[in-house]
């Protein structure tokens, strides 16, 4: 079952911040955050494991919540360049299941 | 220079003609997958292979196969394509799966159109 992120589009100005929400009905191993831009492929961004690991790269930061089983991505004083579609990916407990599940996405547009 | 390495990267057939889509990683990767991308769905995965011995269903697996005879390739093969399986198909390893997940890395992306 694919997680659910949130909210579905965002548009900021450049400098302004954001969250992108994405939670599961199944406890959850790990998170994964992608960002795709147009025509291309997704490009990786962070791993969170269960635990609350709190984890960031640039001005980009996610949080882990294990017993919500929901993860945030925050992006902070954005830029154009984080305009694009940000992914989560969910991997559940379990051990055998060796499945990475992606949310539907999150279009986020930054303007000057 | 490391990388996913898919073809073709487009490509228009018609309905019932069989078709491969090829993928190749230079990484050493044990893990490798298919996802297609269609609008408002996101990533949905097809089928996913833990290492040459391993491979498993992914969550839309109705009407494609797959192969791994050796680590770096993972073709996706589509029988008899029919028009619900135009998309955008990704391939994409890494190093481990499971509990030792790593980044994906993903190939550039094949768009298939089967009219």
């Amino acid at each position: 079952q694919q997680p659910v992120q949130s909210p579905q589009a965002v548009i900021l100005r450049e400098g302004e911040d954001a969250v992108i929400n994405c939670s599961s009905s199944k406890a959850l191993y790990s998170v994964h955050w992608y960002r795709q831009k147009h025509g291309e492929a997704p490009v990786f961004l962070m791993i969170l494991l269960k635990g609350g690991e709190q984890k960031g790269h640039d001005k980009i930061s996610a949080s882990f919540n294990e017993k919500k089983q929901q993860s945030s991505l925050y992006l902070t004083a954005s830029q154009l360049s984080y305009s694009g579609t940000y992914f989560c990916g969910t991997e559940d407990s379990g051990g055998s299941n060796y499945k990475l599940t992606f949310g539907k996405g999150t279009l986020l547009t930054v303007n000057p | 220079e490391a990388q996913v390495t898919q073809n073709p990267r487009y490509l228009i057939t018609v309905t019932g003609k069989k078709l491969t889509v090829t993928c190749s990683q230079n990484m050493n990767h044990e893990y490798m997958s298919w996802y297609r991308q269609d609008p408002g769905l996101g990533l949905r995965q097809i089928y996913y292979s833990m290492n040459v011995e391993v491979t498993d269903k992914g969550d839309v697996p109705e009407g494609y196969k797959v192969s791994r005879k050796e680590k770096r390739n993972f073709p996706l093969i589509l029988e008899s394509p029919s028009p619900n399986q135009t998309s955008l198909y990704f391939c994409a390893s890494s190093l481990y799966a499971g509990a030792f997940n790593t980044e994906a890395f993903f190939g550039q992306g094949t768009r298939l159109t089967v009219v």
